[in-house]
């Protein structure tokens, strides 16, 4: 079955950098769109980037454009999110999911079960 | 961006009730509306896309409806383990967006 491992979160100083990683299983990775989204503590989810299946169109919401770089590596099943200039209202889980096709449908079928990242001084 | 709203925010409900969640879009999205069940401390786990089409493993307890810019999310028979927050999410248009969520509660 589809499994998503996030690795790579964890406590970071405001204006630092932390890239956290997505390993993927269970489906052919090269074949599916993948997204990053996130949920601040006691808050909804938000839409954060989205990669296509061979990594040739990326796509980020304004509050991280400029700030976050999505990439993904198809022989390692791995997708990767790079966070820049972290501020404090970055602070949130961040959830791996899968797009439904290849592209960014926009609709996610499956999701990682998360990870924190907290940014703090 | 196109926004959503969902109402109610909150819901108290009773187990073998039918309740109705409603999403509104800011403009017309077709039918790519997809609602999407959340438990505290868990990921959300996809219930239904393209408005009425449920993911597979889903009961049939729940439906779908809706076009344009009016959704709903209906739950007949309330079971004990349908207790949890709801989201729906527009996939018409990027980027993609969320509603604020609807958390149902036991009453």
């Amino acid at each position: 079955q589809v499994h998503l491992v996030e690795s790579g979160g964890g406590v970071v100083q405001p204006g630092r950098s932390l890239r956290l990683s997505c390993g993927a299983s269970g489906f052919i990775f090269r074949n599916y769109g993948m997204h990053w989204v996130r949920q601040a503590p006691g808050e909804g989810l938000e839409w954060v980037a989205a990669i296509y299946y061979d990594g040739s169109n990326e796509y980020f919401a304004d509050s991280v454009t400029g700030r976050f770089t999505i990439s993904r590596d198809n022989s390692q099943n791995t997708l990767y999110l790079q966070m820049n200039s972290l501020r404090a209202e970055d602070t949130a889980v961040y959830y791996c999911a899968r797009d439904w096709g290849g592209g960014n449908s926009g609709y996610i079928d499956y999701w990682g079960q998360g990870i924190l990242v907290t940014v703090s001084s | 961006d196109i926004q959503v709203t969902q109402s109610p925010s909150s819901l108290s409900a009773s187990v073998g009730d039918r309740v109705t969640i409603t999403c509104r879009a800011s403009q017309g999205i077709s039918r790519w509306l997809a609602w999407y069940q959340q438990k505290p401390g868990k990921a959300p786990r996809s219930l239904m896309y393209a408005t009425s089409t449920l993911e597979s493993g889903v009961p049939s307890r729940f439906s779908g409806s809706g076009f344009g810019t009016d959704f709903t999310l209906t739950i007949t028979n309330l079971q004990p383990e349908d207790f949890a927050t709801y989201y729906c999410q527009q996939y018409n248009s990027y980027p993609q967006t969320f509603g604020q969520g609807t958390k149902l509660e036991i009453k």
